[in-house]
């Protein structure tokens, strides 16, 4: 089955600054690579996702790139703010007409330092 | 989350015994699951379901029962309840893409304790 690595576990960033969070996934046939974030006490949230067919991706201040060769995926947060403190997971899937089945990686806590 | 409850937030019970989750959500959404969320391990696949009554496993099933009898709600059972399943277990349900934000909405959790 698919394994999604992601690192690092923890990151800690100065407000203002950008933070990256890396993941590799193993099955070539994953199409569908989402970004959920998780505050304290609550279920994860999607905050962006990206496709196979998709290079990158921008939403604001959030970004996601795909290299399918490589089989790697990047969160990219720029001018971060402390309520981006929170935890951050991605997840692979092939993508299936809503039936997503997704698998996550293990989880990166952010932390923007004021 | 709006659209999807879950109950009960919080429970401890004891080793052995039997234990219910019930997810319920408002959108009519055909496909449902359940994960479990432990330090280390980020999200795992329980079971899910792809309609009423048609349920199949994920990759953490052992010891964990569902049933679906209707569209609305996901049952999750613990048939004998151990240790090893002190965790806080999520719903989450999906839907054909219909646009840029499709994917799973996530419940807000069940954190269950087994002592």
């Amino acid at each position: 089955g698919e394994n999604v690595e992601q690192h690092p576990s923890t990151l800690s960033v100065q407000e203002g600054d950008s933070a990256v969070i890396k993941c590799t996934y193993s099955d070539s046939a994953s199409n569908y690579f989402p970004w959920y974030k998780q505050e304290l006490g609550k279920g994860p949230q999607l905050i962006i996702d990206i496709r196979s067919n998709v290079g990158e991706k921008k939403d604001q201040r959030i970004a996601v790139t795909l290299n399918k060769t490589a089989k790697h995926f990047s969160l990219h947060i720029t001018e971060t703010q402390p309520e981006d403190s929170a935890v951050y997971f991605c997840a692979a899937s092939i993508s299936n007409f809503g039936n997503e089945k997704l698998t996550f990686g293990t989880g990166t806590r952010l932390t923007i330092i004021p | 989350d709006a659209g999807i409850t879950q109950s009960p937030r919080h429970k401890v019970t004891e080793t052995g015994t039997p234990v219910t989750l019930r997810c319920h959500q408002t959108e009519n959404h055909r496909y449902m699951y359940w994960y479990r969320q432990d330090p280390g391990h980020g999200l795992r696949l329980i079971h899910y379901s792809y309609g009423v009554k048609d349920t199949d496993k994920g990759e953490v099933s052992d010891g964990y029962s569902v049933s679906r009898s209707k569209t609305e709600d996901f049952l999750l059972t613990l048939e004998s309840a151990t240790s090893s399943q002190t965790s806080v277990y999520f719903c989450a349900i999906s839907a054909p893409g219909a646009g840029a934000r499709d994917g799973y909405t996530f419940g807000s959790g069940t954190r269950l304790t087994v002592v």
